[in-house]
């Protein structure tokens, strides 16, 4: 089965610090993979997406066919950023349609 | 708020009886899909529906069932409810189909007695 994989529950770093929110999939073919993010008291949303690889709020993600990976990664932490975080992989095969998420990862920025 | 709306916001209720909770996809959304979100399972996905046709099942009980109404409204049942049936249940809709880029609603939390 397509699966997507956050293997820390949580994570916590200092303001200003380097973040990387890790994430691994198995998919056959060419996998389509998301960050969603939840902030406090907000519903869950779209951060980013590999196809776009663009940069929001300083978070960029590559994904890595050799390591099956699409961390998330930001070079200086903010408190901000502190939220829950969801790796996401969109299967589409055989026609039928899924958003597959992560367990997610919980990051705790410390001011 | 033309964003994915939710009712009720909270739900609680006893074993054996029997929910409808309600969605409203962003205007212009055709697709709508429902998770479950439990503290051990993670956002588990249920069911989609695309201009009132089912389109996509995941790990959906027997015991549930869902439908899209002409409106483009959605609605999940949850009958013969067991404790473990208590979760925090999400709509997200989408313009098309095929994406991964959903719409969030607020969930609905379910408390089952």
């Amino acid at each position: 089965a397509q699966r997507v994989t956050q293997p820390e529950k949580l994570l916590s770093v200092f303001k200003g610090a380097p973040v990387e929110l890790k994430c691994n999939y198995s998919y056959s073919g060419s996998p389509e993979l998301f960050w969603y993010v939840q902030y406090s008291r907000q519903r869950l949303q779209l951060l980013l997406r590999h196809i776009s690889r663009e940069s929001i709020k300083g978070f960029t993600a590559d994904l890595n066919k050799g390591e099956t990976s699409f961390h998330l990664k930001k070079p200086f932490a903010q408190e901000e950023d502190s939220a829950m975080y969801y790796c996401a992989g969109w299967d589409s095969g055989a026609g039928s349609y899924q958003l597959t998420f992560g367990k997610g990862t919980k990051l705790s920025v410390i001011p | 708020d033309s964003g994915v709306t939710q009712t009720p916001k909270h739900l609680i209720t006893a074993t054996g009886q029997r929910v409808t909770l309600r969605c409203s996809p962003r205007s212009g959304d055709l697709s709508v899909y429902w998770y479950q979100q439990s503290l051990d399972q993670g956002l588990q996905f249920l069911i989609q529906y695309y201009n009132g046709e089912e389109r996509a099942k995941g790990n959906i009980l027997e015991r549930f069932s869902a439908q899209q109404f002409p409106d483009l409204h959605s609605e999940l049942n949850l009958s013969s409810l067991e404790l473990g049936d208590s979760a925090l249940y999400f709509c997200a809709s989408s313009v098309s189909e095929n994406t991964g880029e959903l719409f969030f609603g607020e969930g609905s939390r379910l408390t089952v007695l």
